[in-house]
């Protein structure tokens, strides 16, 4: 099982603050990812990534940006923040297996709310 | 296409009830894998189950089961003696095997569980 941990936990901000999101594990897995999941529960993955310097737009378009710069940190950016992007940004973790018996752990997860 | 349906949006159950949750999926792989995930309240998923298409034997974890059928295109999961503390969002998934989304999961909306006292 994966330790994920996210910060910050909440986090309530006026329009057009920057924010980041953080999000680390520490169980050097490979692949992580990003989900939203607005308060009618549907989970959308938005941002995820293979390894270190690897970033791909997930199935739902997100104005958020992320990095990978180290195996365990994948932060999540939104330069910008507006009433739309509250939501719980979920982050994810998963060790690559040859044949898809990997997992996904997931972190507790930041609920913003954009004022 | 790949899809997972949870056609059920909420169930409410009094406590000791038992309780099935139903999650159909659709996918032209032979080879695929099925999660259930549970979201309390506080808001993480908590990974409950992973189950390989091969593997068709029916599963039990305490008061936990899942019945997997092939032929059905089912992977349904069941609550014995449900507790409060069961009450929570149930989702299902299933892993995407090819393509550049090879590896993420496709959720279902999944199914809010309230078990009352």
């Amino acid at each position: 099982e994966a330790d994920i941990y996210q910060t910050p936990r909440y986090l309530v901000i006026g329009t057009g603050k920057k924010i980041t999101l953080e999000c680390s594990q520490t169980m050097g897995h490979d692949k992580m990812y990003w989900y939203q999941q607005d308060p009618g529960m549907e989970l959308h993955l938005i941002h995820y990534s293979y390894g270190v310097n690897s970033t791909e737009k997930g199935d739902l378009s997100s104005e958020s940006t992320v990095s990978r710069i180290r195996t365990e940190h994948f932060p999540l950016t939104l330069e910008s923040a507006r009433p739309s992007h509250t939501s719980q940004y979920l982050c994810a973790s998963s060790e690559w297996r040859t044949g898809g018996r990997e997992t996904q752990y997931f972190g507790p997860g930041t609920r913003l709310l954009v004022l | 296409a790949q899809k997972v349906t949870q056609a059920q949006t909420e169930i409410s159950v009094v406590e000791k009830e038992d309780v099935t949750l139903d999650c159909v999926y659709e996918t032209r792989d032979t080879t695929y894998y099925l999660f259930w995930y549970k979201q309390p309240p506080s808001g993480e998923l908590v990974f409950l189950i992973r189950r390989n298409s091969f593997d068709e034997q029916n599963e039990i974890s305490g008061r936990y089961s899942w019945n997997f059928q092939k032929s059905t295109s089912s992977f349904n999961f069941t609550i014995t003696a449900s507790q409060v503390v069961d009450s929570a969002v149930y989702f299902c998934a299933l892993r995407q095997n090819y393509g550049g989304s090879q590896g993420n999961l496709i959720f279902g909306k999944g199914t809010k569980l309230s078990v009352k006292p």
